[in-house]
């Protein structure tokens, strides 16, 4: 089945750690999306990426890292300094021209 | 940047009913207009979008109407069914084919 896989489904994190959650596509699509969701919210953006080695900033990418190495994987790292980690990651993907977003089924990262 | 603002944030419906969520943007510029479906525990699903160069597109019971001169797009819900009872999300394209969303309706349709 083509489809966009995230994983763990659920994630614990203690204070201080990093923590990566991962994404894999095998839409052959080009561009990759993380977003946040916290209750009562729409999706915010984190990073983006349109083709394979690039990626750039979203409007919430401070305490967040990511990796564009492959075209099927985009893996989000959420660092020690990202203060408020709590909160719902979904990972979207994009076929060329004006096809639009489809997402994974999300990975829900909490604070022990 | 693109604003969207979705209303209203609650939605119950008796099953039978229909059901109308509207969406208004910012950008005129923005020119693709998708809808998405969220069950709990779940990623959103797109259920029906609308490009800037057409007024209305129906799939069955779920319609979109967007009118371009006051910035609004509407989803329609006919005949509505106890799985329709979802969050929903509008969004609107921004720069670098990114999308904007709102902050999503809750729907719920009492059988």
């Amino acid at each position: 089945d083509g489809g966009i896989t995230q994983s763990p489904k659920y994630l614990f994190r203690k204070e201080g750690q990093n923590v990566t959650l991962s994404c894999e596509q095998n839409l052959n699509h080009d561009a990759m999306y993380w977003y946040r969701q916290d209750p009562g919210q729409g999706l915010r953006l984190i990073y983006y990426s349109q083709i394979v080695n690039d990626f750039q900033k979203g409007d919430i990418a401070e305490g967040y890292s990511v990796s564009r190495e492959k075209k099927e994987s985009f893996p989000l790292t959420v660092t020690s300094a990202q203060k408020n980690p709590t909160a719902f990651y979904l990972c979207a993907s994009r076929g060329g021209g004006n096809q639009p977003q489809h997402f994974g089924d999300g990975t829900r990262l909490s604070i022990l | 940047g693109e604003n969207v603002e979705q209303h209203p944030s609650t939605l119950s419906v008796q099953e039978g009913d229909s059901a109308v969520i509207k969406c208004t943007y910012s950008d005129s510029a923005s020119n693709y207009f998708p809808w998405y479906k969220q069950e709990l525990g779940k990623g959103p699903q797109l259920i029906i979008d609308i490009r800037s160069n057409v007024g209305e597109k129906k799939d069955q019971r779920i319609a979109v109407t967007l009118n371009k001169t006051a910035k609004h797009f509407s989803l329609h819900i006919t005949e509505t069914q106890p799985e329709d009872s979802a969050v929903y999300f509008c969004a609107a394209t921004q720069g670098n084919n990114r999308l904007a969303f709102g902050k999503g309706n809750q729907v719920v349709v009492i059988p």
